[in-house]
């Protein structure tokens, strides 16, 4: 049984581009987290979703970012016009139930020149 | 909202011995679960051991323990007989309850050096 796989495991994008994150959760799996962490931090909840349905995005900035889990295909995280302060490694997580453990990707790190 | 907090950015261990991460954390609810996570260099985050608050027995996976103190909020972690490939950071977690998902609250993380 494959990880959860991310993609790409680097982006670099310039200061008003968007970047876009994907997430393969594990087979099986229809819950993803995605979580942020910056430099010498630890990890911070952004969004919580199900398929097709975004559960709870408290920890989700309300500008530039949204989050999408379709029915088919990876869960994407996107930022739009990103700025330097949104530099940071991007993990998902999947889990095969509402209380089942997480389990995580190896990240996406972003960064903006 | 519940806050973790690890108050030991570094330690150090040499290899064989055993070493204990602390982590305390805030909450005023009384189910919940406790991780400690690591993350190698690669960065890839790695499950270590979990524990649930309704447990008086703490939990053990290997050469890692946990001293769980649920009134004092405590939830260290020892890893006994340290290994070169133990060096890591070191991530305690809190996972809360809510009617919308279970997302983890984490530390800022205690870096292990491991010396031969």
């Amino acid at each position: 049984n494959a990880g959860v796989m991310q993609n790409p495991r680097h982006l670099v994008r310039r200061r008003g581009q968007e970047a876009r994150l994907r997430c393969s959760p594990m087979k099986g799996h229809s819950h993803v987290y995605w979580y942020r962490q910056l430099p010498e931090e630890g990890l911070k909840f952004m969004v919580y979703l199900q398929k097709e349905n975004i559960i709870d995005e408290s920890g989700m900035p309300k500008e530039r970012f949204s989050a999408e889990f379709p029915k088919e295909g990876p869960s994407i995280l996107r930022i739009q016009q990103v700025v330097r302060g949104d530099s940071a490694a991007y993990f998902c997580a999947s889990s095969p139930q509402l209380e089942g453990p997480q389990y995580f990707g190896p990240g996406t790190r972003l960064t903006v020149l | 909202a519940q806050t973790v907090t690890q108050s030991q950015p570094e330690m150090s261990v040499q290899e064989a011995e055993t070493v204990t991460l602390s982590c305390t954390y805030d909450t005023s609810e009384s189910d919940y679960y406790l991780f400690w996570y690591k993350q190698p260099p690669s960065r890839q985050m790695i499950l270590v051991i979990r524990q649930e608050a309704y447990k008086q027995q703490n939990a053990t996976e290997n050469r890692f323990s946990v001293n769980f103190q649920k009134a004092a909020k405590s939830f260290s972690l020892k890893i006994s007989d340290s290994q070169l490939g133990d060096a890591a950071m070191y991530f305690c977690a809190y996972r809360r309850y809510s009617n919308s998902g279970y997302a983890l609250n984490f530390g800022k993380g205690t870096s292990l050096l491991v010396t031969p």
